[in-house]
């Protein structure tokens, strides 16, 4: 089956710590995106990566990290400068151009 | 003005009601335009690409006004099961040669027995 997954579904963490989340896609697709959504709102662009080895500052980077070090693959890490860290993200990816197709997001909850 | 607005909602419609979503973009340089549906708590999924033409999926149509820089969503025969967020996407190139996705907010409705 090709899809996007993200692990793990819910996360809970401390404040003052950084903390990866996982996103895979086997749909070869060049592109992949980083959301953060919060209640009620709509979705806001962190990062994306048109390609292995590059990636651009969404619109809210700061307080984000990620990598692409393979197609397949784009973590992003949470770290303890975001300041308003819990919320809904979503993970996309897409052939360069076309329409993106989401993971099922992960939910962090940071106390 | 915001890149990409969309009715604020929620729609409160009957079984059976025929139901408009509308959404402008102020990019007149857009290419691609899309509507997704959000279920509560869980992923958007894109429920259809919309074309210069018109489009028609089932119950389903979505409209392109390049003109007036308008998209708009038809639900005809609503069911329970449409009862979710609408989010209206618009694609484009930007300055340094890629592409651009903009979310709007998205629209709720609620469909009642």
């Amino acid at each position: 089956d090709g899809g996007i997954t993200q692990s793990p579904k819910y996360l809970f963490r401390k404040e003052g710590q950084n903390v990866t989340l996982s996103c895979e896609q086997n749909l070869n697709h060049d592109a992949m995106y980083w959301y953060r959504q919060d209640p009620g709102q709509g979705l806001r662009l962190i990062y994306y990566s048109q390609i292995v080895n590059d990636f651009q500052k969404g619109d809210i980077a700061e307080g984000y990290s990620v990598s692409r070090e393979k197609k397949e693959s784009f973590p992003l890490t949470v770290t303890s400068a975001q300041k308003n860290p819990t919320a809904f993200y979503l993970c996309a990816s897409s052939r360069q151009g076309d329409e993106q197709y989401f993971g099922p997001g992960t939910r962090l909850t940071v106390t | 003005r915001k890149e990409v607005e969309q009715d604020p909602g929620p729609f409160n419609v009957p079984e059976g009601a025929t139901v408009a979503f509308n959404c402008t973009y102020s990019n007149s340089a857009s290419q691609s335009f899309f509507w997704y549906r959000q279920d509560c708590r869980k992923e958007p999924k894109l429920l259809m690409s919309v074309y210069s033409s018109g489009n028609e999926d089932g119950r389903f149509t979505a409209q392109l006004n390049r003109a007036s820089q308008y998209i708009s969503l038809l639900i005809r025969d609503s069911k329970l099961s449409d009862s979710a967020t609408y989010l209206c996407v618009v694609k484009g190139t930007e300055g340094t040669g890629g592409f651009k996705t903009i979310f709007g907010a998205g629209t709720r409705l609620f469909v009642k027995a």
